[in-house]
């Protein structure tokens, strides 16, 4: 199993550049989500999904759009970067049900937007 | 909505000692789940401790252990035995119902001094 895998690890952008954040997970996790790290603020929820086809807004869903297509991937879009985005970005996945499952984590991606 | 507080932005300690990381909370719920996750200068996010708050015991692996208290709303952890591999950023977060959103505090700095 590869786990949790996230393209690319480094990323610069300009301003009003578009890309898309690459998430694949190979453990037939139902739930993924979206995190941004940014120093002293900790890890905040961007996007998240419960299967394909059904995504949701985290905290700070700005600026960010996500689709579920396959259980396996869960990519991340911006469609205009702005400096704000500049922060690293984790990809999560875990099984769903009423029992608890752990959520693993991608490397992440460091993008910077100048 | 949830809130996780880590007011130590760093700490230090040295190697074989015992530290102890705070972290306090705010919820309404009465069942829920609280990690604490390590961060190496690698980047990647790994799974310390994880506690259910309809457990009594506080959870306990290896070295590491917590003092929950919920009436406090108090998570705390501690490291026995520092060694040097746990320097690294700690996060302490909370999980409202199994295998969904995670909620971080801002994190503590810990280095271990040999």
């Amino acid at each position: 199993n590869a786990g949790v895998t996230q393209t690319p690890k480094f990323q610069v952008l300009k301003t009003g550049q578009s890309m898309t954040l690459q998430c694949a997970q190979d453990m037939n996790h139902e739930y993924m989500s979206w995190y941004r790290q940014d120093p002293g603020m900790g890890l905040r929820l961007i996007h998240y999904s419960v299967g394909a086809g059904i995504t949701d807004q985290g905290e700070v869903p700005n600026g960010y759009n996500v689709s579920r297509s396959t259980t396996e991937d869960f990519p991340l879009r911006l469609l205009s970067a702005a400096p704000s985005q500049t922060s690293v970005y984790f990809c999560a996945s875990s099984y769903r049900g009423l029992a608890y499952n752990e959520q693993f984590f991608g490397p992440g991606t460091r993008l910077t937007v100048l | 909505a949830q809130t996780v507080t880590q007011s130590q932005p760093e700490m230090s300690v040295q190697e074989a000692e015992t530290v102890t990381l705070s972290c306090t909370y705010d919820t309404s719920e009465n069942n829920y789940y609280l990690f604490w996750y390590k961060q190496p200068p690698s980047r990647q996010m790994i799974l310390v401790i994880r506690q259910e708050a309809y457990k009594q015991q506080n959870a306990t692996e290896n070295r590491f252990s917590v003092n929950f208290q919920k009436a406090a709303k108090s998570f705390s952890l501690k490291i026995s035995d520092s060694q040097l591999g746990d320097t690294a950023m700690y996060f302490c977060a909370f999980m409202k119902q199994a295998n969904s959103k995670l909620t971080f505090g801002k994190g503590i700095t810990l280095s271990v001094r040999p």
